[in-house]
Order: C-alpha cells, then sequence, then structure tokens
C-alpha cells in the first residue's frame, strides 16, 4: 500500500496567517491527491481533488499543488472556521491510503 | 440536496456481527460508487471497503478482507456493511461516502454522519 506522511503532525497559528501543510507520498501518484478537512466532531469534508482542484463551495483562500510524491494544502488568511483537522488521500491505487493528519490549532 | 444517513453501529461482544446501513438520497444512488470509511476514536481516517455503483465489484482493506461484506441494494438506495468476528480493533465510527466515479477508487465527495461501532465484553 501506498503511505501517506503528512508533516507537521499539528501546529499553531493565528487568524489571517498563510500555513501550508505538506503531504508525501511513499511512491508517485501522479495528481491523484484529495484533501480533507475535518471538525470535532463532524465528518471529513473534501477540499481539493486532483492535487489541486477547488470543490466547489470550497473557499478560494484553499490552494493545493504538486505532482508526484510531494503536495501542499494551503491556506491564505486563516480564518476561524478554518482551525480543525487536514488530511490527504491518494487514489491513484487501490487500497486508497489516508495521512495521519494535520491538526491547525489557535496561537 | 446529497444526504447520507448511517443506522446499525453498537455495542458488540468480541466475535460477534452488525450489519450497517447507510440511506441515500439526492442523487442517483446506482450511478456511483459509495465507500465505507472508519476512524477509530481520536486516531485518524481508514479506508474499509468500495463498492462500484452497480455492485459488481468490491474492495476491501487487508485488516477486514474476510470478515466484512460490503453490498447495496439500488432498489432501495442503501449500502450495506456487513461485519463478522468483530475484533476490538474494529472500535470506531463508521462513515458511509459517496464516490463521483461508477467504478470506485477516487476521491469522496460526500460523507454521512457516521455511526459508532464499539466492539468490547
Amino acid at each position: 500500500a501506498i503511505r501517506m506522511t503528512q508533516s507537521p503532525s499539528s501546529f499553531s497559528a493565528s487568524t489571517g496567517d498563510r500555513v501550508t501543510i505538506t503531504c508525501r507520498a511513499s511512491q508517485g501518484i501522479s495528481s491523484y491527491l484529495a484533501w480533507y478537512q475535518q471538525k470535532p466532531g463532524i465528518a471529513p469534508n473534501l477540499l481539493i481533488y486532483a492535487a489541486s482542484t477547488l470543490q466547489s463551495g470550497v473557499p478560494s483562500r484553499f490552494s493545493g499543488s504538486g505532482s508526484g510524491t510531494d503536495f501542499n494544502l494551503t491556506i491564505n488568511c486563516l480564518q476561524s472556521e478554518d482551525f480543525a483537522t487536514y488530511y490527504c488521500q491518494q487514489y491513484y491505487s487501490n487500497p486508497p491510503t489516508f495521512g495521519q493528519g494535520t491538526k491547525v490549532e489557535i496561537k | 440536496e446529497v444526504q447520507l444517513l448511517e443506522s446499525g453501529g453498537g455495542l458488540v461482544q468480541p466475535g460477534g456481527s452488525l450489519r450497517l446501513s447507510c440511506a441515500a438520497s439526492g442523487f442517483t444512488f446506482s450511478s456511483y460508487a459509495m465507500s465505507w470509511v472508519r476512524q477509530a476514536p481520536g486516531k485518524g481516517l481508514e479506508w474499509v471497503s468500495t463498492i462500484s455503483g452497480s455492485g459488481g465489484s468490491t474492495y476491501y482493506a487487508d485488516s477486514v478482507k474476510g470478515r466484512f461484506t460490503i453490498s447495496r441494494d439500488n432498489s432501495k438506495n442503501t449500502l450495506y456493511l456487513q461485519m463478522n468476528n468483530l475484533r476490538a480493533e474494529d472500535t470506531a465510527l463508521y462513515y458511509c461516502a459517496k464516490d463521483p466515479t461508477h467504478g470506485g477508487n477516487s476521491k469522496l465527495d460526500y460523507w454521512g454522519q457516521g455511526t459508532l461501532v464499539t466492539v468490547s465484553s
């Protein structure tokens, strides 16, 4: 199975900050990567797919980049509602696998 | 509006069985693959199983292969997960999720709110 590793596992930031989360795949996955946001007690929400395509309804302050093995999720001008845990997921090959998650906390 | 409503979770003893259901609405159910994803308490997301829109293809995580069976009834717009020989490590919140493709193995664009399965004596 392809292993997905996110970094950092958690960090603190302030509203208005620009933050970047990294996801690395153990082998090349082209652009078959999705990002999800999960808030406590709520189901995950798809933010980005195909590494850089914004899901309908997702604010434009979210963006994704990368291909192959290295990917980034960037949030410009962090808002209070963005404090959550973020997961990457590869769907290049079966089984689909998730990163371990990155928790973004309020500084 | 897409809605996914899971049910069937509960407390079960090790070695026991449980069947989860996911009632879908707001989209043409038979056109899309569906998946189960679980999340152990305080942990990350783990894909469990996927079934194609027609039900003709199914996929399982190694951790559940031979114990869990995914199925669907397209006439009832309902997804199922039959879980047998349950273990403590199967304790988790189980989400059903919609795949935007017919065949599966893609991103998951809609998720239910989950149903909790607790395996304990």
